[in-house]
């Protein structure tokens, strides 16, 4: 069964670094999105993509942030001066045409020293 | 704007009972979907049931369904003889359900951790 990848699944980082998180979704889904999760905290929106542009951003995805889709497959969120806040797991998620369910892949586990 | 409140931070159940994790929501979309996702420690979210606003039956999947008051806003799932494999955080979500597809994506609530005593 298809599903969502991603890599790398931990990445350790120091303050003030950039990181690239990737992710290759589904192949026939055209909707996709980063969320986070702080730990014990509950999954937040970030960003998501449609059509090769960002179609619905949070106000946690701020100018530090930003995602692109470089070759038709991967689906990168970049974290440009990482923050000892930005330590979390970040999920991908695609989704079909139709609307409704969102494929999750395991997750980056992002920690910020 | 979507909100989804649980309020039930962790949950007990022993196993081969049943189990009703709650959720409540609010939404001022006309149309919408509700799901429950279960991401055990292995950390994958994975789907486990979703539910059309427009349909009034609930949804059901083998030993899990829903209880969906649809006035009251209310989407609570039951798990029926629990199995130890179920053991895992709950989060509750919704998202529109614009025809035609749509990027919008999920509003999750802050999750149950369910533990199934053997």
């Amino acid at each position: 069964e298809p599903e969502v990848t991603q890599t790398p699944s931990h990445q350790v980082t120091q303050m003030g670094q950039e990181v690239i998180l990737r992710c290759v979704p589904i192949s026939n889904h055209l909707y996709f999105y980063w969320y986070r999760q702080i730990l014990g905290q509950k999954v937040e929106f970030l960003v998501s993509f449609y059509n090769n542009e960002i179609s619905e951003k949070s106000e946690i995805f701020d100018d530090q942030f930003s995602v692109e889709r470089p070759d038709g497959s991967n689906f990168t969120l970049k974290i440009r001066s990482t923050k000892l806040e930005d330590s979390a797991m970040y999920f991908c998620a695609s989704k079909r045409p139709v609307p409704g369910e969102l494929f999750f892949g395991e997750g980056s586990r992002l920690t910020v020293l | 704007a979507q909100t989804v409140t649980q309020s039930q931070p962790e949950m007990s159940v022993q196993e081969a009972e049943t189990v009703t994790l709650s959720c409540t929501y609010d939404t001022s979309e006309s149309d919408y979907y509700l799901f429950w996702y279960k991401q055990p420690p292995s950390r994958q979210m994975i789907l486990v049931i979703r539910q059309e606003a427009y349909k009034q039956q609930n949804a059901t999947e083998n030993r899990f369904s829903v209880n969906f008051q649809k006035a009251a806003k209310s989407f609570s799932l039951k798990i029926s003889d629990s199995q130890l494999g179920d053991a895992a955080m709950y989060f509750c979500a919704t998202s529109p359900g614009r025809s035609g597809g749509g990027a919008d994506g999920l509003t999750f609530g802050k999750g149950t951790h369910l533990i199934i005593q053997p």
